[in-house]
């Protein structure tokens, strides 16, 4: 598969920890945030979005955090398994009429059995 | 569902060589993209559309061109092919209006230029 993983951030947990990974954001005008999983030779998938009217969002076992103030963005994962091994990215949405996404570098979850 | 379709998932070109790599969607989505992802670097808008006929620069547009002359199609061409341009590349695509962030992503074209 493609090593997206080189040269990244990485976060090691043990299978059943909650895991946070961390995303710094560039734009104050970004409106919307989003994060994406990516296995190893897949396309980025969602997991979960964010307006910046808001500072916390849930899903299935993930939350979403986001501090305007500081402009960071975090992915929490409870009881992390094997199969939430992935790169994780964050992205910020520019704003105006388009889908114009501007992703972070991604950080690499490595979850230990 | 297909959903969005790339193809070739790899190709080997030389320095200098055209190529086009096709990216075609079945959900009818208005608006589409394409991304680049080298390691370390995450993805990089190279192009986008937000409907039939309409087509805008990203971040890294020089040495690619793109066309939508569909709903369905988002063609990535190579016109002189660069080893910089040695890459993983992503077609997405997603519903129109703004503020929306699901991109659904290819499973990617896999470009080495030699």
């Amino acid at each position: 598969g493609e090593s997206v993983g080189l040269h990244l951030p990485t976060l090691s947990v043990q299978e059943g920890d909650n895991s946070i990974i961390n995303c710094a954001y560039s734009n104050s005008a970004s409106d919307y945030f989003i994060w994406y999983k990516q296995e190893s030779g897949k396309g980025p998938q969602f997991i979960i979005d964010i307006r910046s009217n808001m500072d916390k969002r849930q899903g299935q076992r993930v939350t979403v955090l986001l501090n305007k103030t500081v402009k960071h963005l975090s992915l929490q994962i409870a009881a992390t398994q094997p199969g939430d091994s992935a790169v994780y990215f964050c992205a910020e949405n520019l704003g105006g009429a388009t889908n114009k996404l501007i992703f972070g570098t991604g950080t690499l979850l490595a979850v230990q059995p | 569902n297909a959903g969005v379709t790339q193809t070739p998932k790899f190709q080997v070109l030389k320095t200098g060589q055209s190529m086009t790599l096709q990216c075609a969607q079945d959900m009818n989505h208005e608006y589409m993209s394409w991304y680049r992802q080298d390691p370390g670097m995450g993805l990089r808008l190279i192009h986008y559309s937000v409907g039939a006929g309409i087509t805008d620069q990203g971040e890294v547009p020089n040495g690619y061109n793109v066309s939508r002359s569909t709903t369905e199609d988002f063609p990535l061409r190579l016109l002189s092919a660069a080893p910089s341009q040695t890459s993983v590349y992503f077609c997405a695509s997603s519903y129109g209006g703004g503020n929306t962030g699901e991109l659904f992503f290819g499973e990617g074209s896999r470009l080495t230029v030699l």
